[in-house]
């Protein structure tokens, strides 16, 4: 169980073209899920923490008009890079908060997808 | 603030030698958790261990052991005759409470040479 799912694995696009992704939830509901951001043999850096039904929170130099995120629902969160550049290539890693009981909370990650923008 | 240093940014070594990770955090929290994941070159994050902050017993799994001691904020990693399939980036986090936040070093990317 706790399976976190992202759609596409890997997506090429053209510069100024907008790439949509999915972060899906498998088996369980999420009402909390986090978007990274990880460039070429860096670290992970967290870009902002989607909560279902209300406005992501950005993580301070993240722009959310250029990172549309929606979680509008319990299982599905999306990213949307608006008008890509070279420069927002990276590999994009979700996670989603799973809620045990007692208040407990776990986290599983998804497997990432590689943006590259021409 | 929260922190994660892994100060090893490249290891090389040579197959069946033992190695061991370092890592050091920071944080003012008397609660906490921390991680290490293993990342392959396919970038999917592997979870290998969990730690809360209560509970400094070492741990041992297999081939894998780690080292808790909050005396020095450390939680170092160590891989026994390691394999050239031990070969990722490995990464050390540390999550003010299991379910929120990471907060990721910068990884050690280790090789194996066969």
């Amino acid at each position: 169980g706790a399976v976190v799912s992202q759609h596409p694995s890997r997506v090429i696009c053209k510069s100024g073209t907008s790439v949509k992704i999915e972060c899906r939830s498998l088996d369980f509901q999420a009402t909390t899920m986090f978007w990274y951001r990880q460039f070429p043999k860096q670290s992970l850096m967290l870009m902002a923490t989607s909560n279902e039904g209300s406005k992501a929170t950005y993580e301070q130099g993240v722009e959310k008009d250029k990172f549309l995120i929606n979680h509008a629902s319990l299982t599905l969160s999306t990213l949307t890079v608006t008008s890509a550049h070279p420069e927002d290539s990276s590999f994009y890693i979700c996670s989603a908060r799973l809620r045990r009981d007692r208040g407990h909370y776990e986290q599983y990650f998804g497997p990432g997808t590689r943006l590259t923008v021409t | 603030a929260q922190k994660v240093t892994q100060a090893q940014t490249e290891i090389s070594v040579v197959e069946k030698e033992d190695v061991t990770l370092d890592c050091v955090y920071e944080t003012r929290d008397t609660t906490y958790y921390l991680f290490w994941y293993k990342q392959p070159p396919s970038g999917e994050l592997v979870f290998l261990i969990r730690r809360n902050s209560f509970d400094e017993q070492n741990e041992i799994s297999g081939r894998y052991s780690w080292n808790f001691q909050k005396s020095t904020s450390s939680f170092n990693f160590t891989i026994t005759a390691s394999q050239v399939v031990d070969s990722a980036v490995y990464f050390c986090a540390l999550s003010e409470a299991w379910g929120n936040q990471f907060y990721f070093g910068t990884g050690t990317s280790l090789t194996v040479i066969p």
